[in-house]
């Protein structure tokens, strides 16, 4: 059973780096598949922030492509992500997840249980 | 990228059944069948209940069902039960390895 565990700061600080990690068990990231980021902004929705492939190509969102790196470690047993220059907007709770398929990489299962990050001084 | 469309919120008693529209373009949910939707109930991650349209994973109630024509996609809960109580998230497939989601609808059960 495969089992996604993040850990990472809950407060950042403007202007600043957030830095997420998402522990994989029970599946190796470069076996196959994509592994990706969503973020929800406090009673807001989801947002779709980008994915990592096994191969290791990523795929971001459009709108956060020149903030986003997403990568993953020699190991492959997790993954991570950074997005820089952070302001209040990216306040949010933020979830890893693992897609199912990979000819549809919208069918996100397992998730992570979640990180709020919040950015203030 | 835009947000795909959603109700704010539906409700409906025990028993009877309702449906959530999403609605988006030819270059998401009309270009591909690749719709997903997810239960997220308060405090907890989203849970996939219906993924490829009409395909329920392993583990979801056989009560929720998936359909699509044209650019809208609908997900259909049938025999309302407290615990469908939650929100409810569409997202689609948008082309270049690209994912959409919905803004969410409010499921109240009366």
């Amino acid at each position: 059973q495969v089992q996604l565990q993040q850990s990472g700061p809950g407060l950042v600080k403007p202007s600043e780096t957030l830095s997420l990690t998402c522990d994989v068990s029970g599946y190796s990231i470069s076996s196959r598949y994509y592994w990706g980021w969503i973020r929800q902004p406090p009673g807001k929705g989801l947002e779709w922030i980008g994915f990592l492939s096994h191969s290791g190509d990523t795929n971001y969102n459009p709108s956060l492509r020149s903030r986003v790196t997403m990568s993953a470690d020699m190991s492959k047993t997790h993954f991570s992500l950074k997005l820089t220059s952070v302001t209040s907007a990216d306040t949010a709770v933020y979830y890893c997840a693992m897609t199912r398929s990979v000819r549809d990489p919208n069918w996100f299962d397992p998730w992570g249980q979640g990180t709020l990050v919040t950015v203030s001084s | 990228q835009s947000a795909l469309t959603q109700p704010a919120s539906v409700s409906g008693s025990p028993g009877e059944s309702i449906t959530i529209s999403c609605t988006g373009t030819s270059s998401d949910v009309g270009g591909y069948p690749y719709v997903s939707w997810y239960q997220q109930h308060p405090g907890k991650a989203p849970k996939v209940i219906i993924y490829d349209v009409n395909n329920r994973p392993s583990g979801a109630s056989n009560r929720f069902s998936g359909s699509k024509s044209g650019n809208a996609a609908s997900l259909t809960i049938s025999g309302l039960q407290a615990e469908d109580e939650a929100d409810y998230y569409c997202s689609s497939y948008a082309g270049i390895n690209t994912v959409v989601f919905g803004g969410g609808t409010k499921l109240t059960v009366l």
